[in-house]
């Protein structure tokens, strides 16, 4: 079974540029998740999509960030423009499907790792 | 609110057993997750536990106690594979959607 694909894998950038990033989850998961990984932190949900809807965006930076997972499966996640503090890895992660009531676990791309100078 | 909390780094000789610690704090709970990082990688599964008590997994176990929000990670004969970050992550059902929150992450190393 394929895993989560992400690209870029690395991507440097300077400050005030844009950057994209792509994900394509695992075949039949409804569920699709970016997370922002700071150096020596946890990861830190940024959008939650179930198929292609938006169930979870409280903690994306919607004056820089945006996403979008078009037809329910490929997303990309951008950012217009970047700032130093953007410098983290971005992960994907996809489940089968959410519920509070489930015990599904995510599983994760290898990541992009931005670098904003 | 959410708050999870664990180690920062803890250093074994290769062969011993480490026990990362996990506390945490929820307004709902279904499950808490363990999770192995090695540098530049993504996080992968290791255990899941929902029922107080411990899950044993190889060499790895894992142990709840919902009425103390805690949890750990039992690595055991540890090998210089096991370096790596672990995280601890609780999915939150204040929602209906059941958001995953992680921890920061406990850096193993293990030594010769």
């Amino acid at each position: 079974e394929a895993g989560v694909a992400q690209s870029p894998r690395y991507k440097i950038i300077e400050k005030r540029q844009s950057v994209a990033f792509w994900c394509n989850p695992i075949s039949g998961h409804a569920t699709l998740y970016w997370y922002q990984q700071i150096l020596g932190q946890g990861p830190k949900l940024l959008i939650q999509f179930q198929n292609n809807g938006v169930v979870d965006d409280s903690q994306l930076p919607k004056d820089r960030f945006s996403a979008e997972r078009l037809k329910g499966v490929d997303s990309t996640l951008k950012i217009q423009p970047a700032k130093l503090e953007d410098s983290a890895v971005y992960l994907c992660a996809s489940s089968p499907r959410q519920g509070a009531r489930t015990n599904e676990k995510l599983f994760f791309g290898s990541g992009t790792q931005l670098s904003v100078l | 609110g959410q708050n999870i909390d664990q180690p920062t780094e803890m250093t074994a000789t290769e062969g011993a057993i480490v026990q990362i610690n996990c506390t945490y704090q929820t307004s709902g709970f279904n499950g808490l997750f363990w999770y192995q990082q090695h540098a530049g990688e993504a996080p992968t599964f290791l255990s899941y536990n929902v029922l107080d008590g411990l899950e044993e997994k190889g060499r790895f176990s894992s142990f709840l106690s919902r009425s103390k929000g805690y949890s750990y990670l039992l690595l055991k004969e540890l090998q210089m594979k096991d370096s790596a970050s672990y995280l601890c992550a609780v999915r939150d059902t204040t929602d209906s959607w059941g958001k995953f929150q992680f921890g920061a992450g406990t850096q193993v190393v293990v030594t010769p």
